[in-house]
């Protein structure tokens, strides 16, 4: 089975902090992507890559970066947290048969 | 670029009733459409998709879905719902150019009551 592997399942960070939200896919998949989940809102793409080191803008990228230094690797990155900023974070990635696999998620919190 | 519109947030429903799920999409190319759930507690999973062929799709549980290109629509539905069908269901697209970008709608809360 794939596996995608969130590092953290819980996160309490303050205002100001700089986060580094890691997530690592097992399957040698050239997709991957970042998500936040909000209540009434769904899922919202913040990031995705498609290759080591390549990286495209989703619909809500202001306030976060992305690393991609090796393909089982992506990392989400926030320079500066804000209270805004606190949701569900999900991982994802796919290889060419399109079908998303989810890690199970972050939830952090920006206090 | 490619937008998702689910037209319930929450849908309760008896068990063993019909239920019909709504998504509606809107894309300047072709697209794939998937459905995926996230049951209580539990991570997304893919439910079912349409990439190309047949318009009608199905799982593995008992759910279908039917992509009409007219109405640019891919609801849900399902002719007798359990009480484990209990989640939130998500409507997604992705175009056939341009990467492999999936833009989620905002998800309907399916509520199975006894």
């Amino acid at each position: 089975d794939v596996k995608v592997t969130q590092s953290s399942r819980y996160l309490v960070k303050r205002t100001g902090e700089k986060v580094f939200l890691e997530c690592v896919q097992d399957m040698d998949h050239e997709n991957m992507f970042w998500y936040r989940q909000d209540p009434g809102l769904g899922l919202r793409l913040i990031y995705f890559s498609y290759d080591v080191k390549m990286k495209e803008k989703g619909d809500i990228p202001e306030g976060y970066s992305v690393s991609r230094e090796k393909k089982e690797r992506f990392s989400l990155i926030l320079e500066s947290a804000s209270t805004n900023q606190t949701s569900m974070y999900l991982c994802a990635s796919s290889g060419s048969n399109e079908k998303l696999f989810f890690g199970s998620g972050t939830q952090l919190s920006v206090l | 670029a490619q937008s998702v519109t689910q037209l319930d947030s929450q849908v309760p429903v008896f068990e063993e009733a019909p239920v019909e799920l709504r998504c509606n999409y809107s894309s300047s190319v072709s697209v794939y459409l998937f459905w995926y759930v996230q049951y209580p507690n539990q991570g997304l999973q893919l439910l079912l998709k349409y990439l190309s062929g047949s318009t009608l799709v199905e799982s593995i549980n008992g759910f279908e879905a039917e992509f009409n290109k007219s109405q640019t629509s891919f609801h849900l539905r399902k002719p007798s719902v359990h009480i484990s069908d209990t989640a939130e269901y998500f409507c997604a697209v992705r175009g056939l150019t341009g990467g492999f970008k999936t833009i989620f709608g905002a998800g309907t809360r399916l509520f199975v009551k006894a």
